[in-house]
């Protein structure tokens, strides 16, 4: 019973380099979403995918793009690593009715140097 | 857009009392929804309650409870009878009702980091 699944948990990248986060569910859900975590912003979302074939913008999506692969993947890419892209990225998928609750990955800890 | 505030980064309780956490949102919206959200030094992140914005009564899950006021836009967490597991940073969000063009956004506070005493 998988749930969330997000790989990798932890990566330091150079700035400048690029690179993807993946994000997999099992639940059959429809909307999937990115958030980073930084210490007294809470949970901040980057971009959406109410279901499959659709993204849209977060609060903070400058520097980042979004694939959303197929109803079960959600992939998020850091075309061009900035210090400032320094956080802990969660992957999360819900249902699409409002009550419903979000399932969360386990967090990807991002390190830009 | 909607946003979601929570004014306290940190609060303390000793084990077995009561403590409350505050969550203001700001939205035009009428029929929305609302969380708390338990976020231990794992990292998990955890739901500890919801509450639907038409339904007057308050929420309750065993030791937690809701305050949903809404016309003052407050949904504050109580947390009864305090446990040492209870310590994580406790988030407070909101989603609005579903719309045919795009998914309902989950929006977020700040957190507040509770510590509890032995």
């Amino acid at each position: 019973n998988a749930g969330v699944t997000q790989t990798p948990k932890f990566q330091v990248l150079k700035t400048g380099q690029s690179m993807t986060l993946q994000c997999a569910q099992d639940m059959n859900h429809n909307s999937m979403y990115w958030y980073r975590q930084d210490p007294g912003m809470g949970l901040r979302l980057i971009y959406y995918s109410a279901s499959e074939g659709t993204t849209d913008k977060g609060e903070v999506p400058n520097g980042y793009n979004v694939s959303r692969l197929n109803k079960r993947e959600f992939s998020l890419r850091l075309e061009s690593a900035a210090p400032s892209q320094t956080s802990v990225y969660f992957c999360a998928s819900s249902e699409r009715q409002g009550n419903t609750e979000a399932f969360f990955g386990q967090g990807t800890r991002l390190t830009v140097v | 857009a909607q946003t979601v505030t929570q004014s306290q980064p940190e609060m303390s309780v000793q084990e077995a009392e009561t403590v409350t956490l505050s969550c203001t949102y700001d939205t035009s919206e009428s029929d929305y929804y609302l969380f708390w959200y338990k976020q231990p030094p794992s990292r998990q992140m955890i739901l500890v309650i919801r509450q639907e914005a038409y339904k007057q009564q308050n929420a309750t899950e065993n030791r937690f409870s809701v305050n949903f006021q809404k016309a003052a836009k407050s949904f504050s967490l109580k947390i009864s009878d305090s446990q040492l597991g209870d310590a994580a940073m406790y988030f407070c969000a909101y989603r609005g009702r579903l719309r045919e063009t795009s998914g309902s956004r989950l929006t977020f506070g700040e957190g507040t980091q509770l510590t509890v005493n032995p």
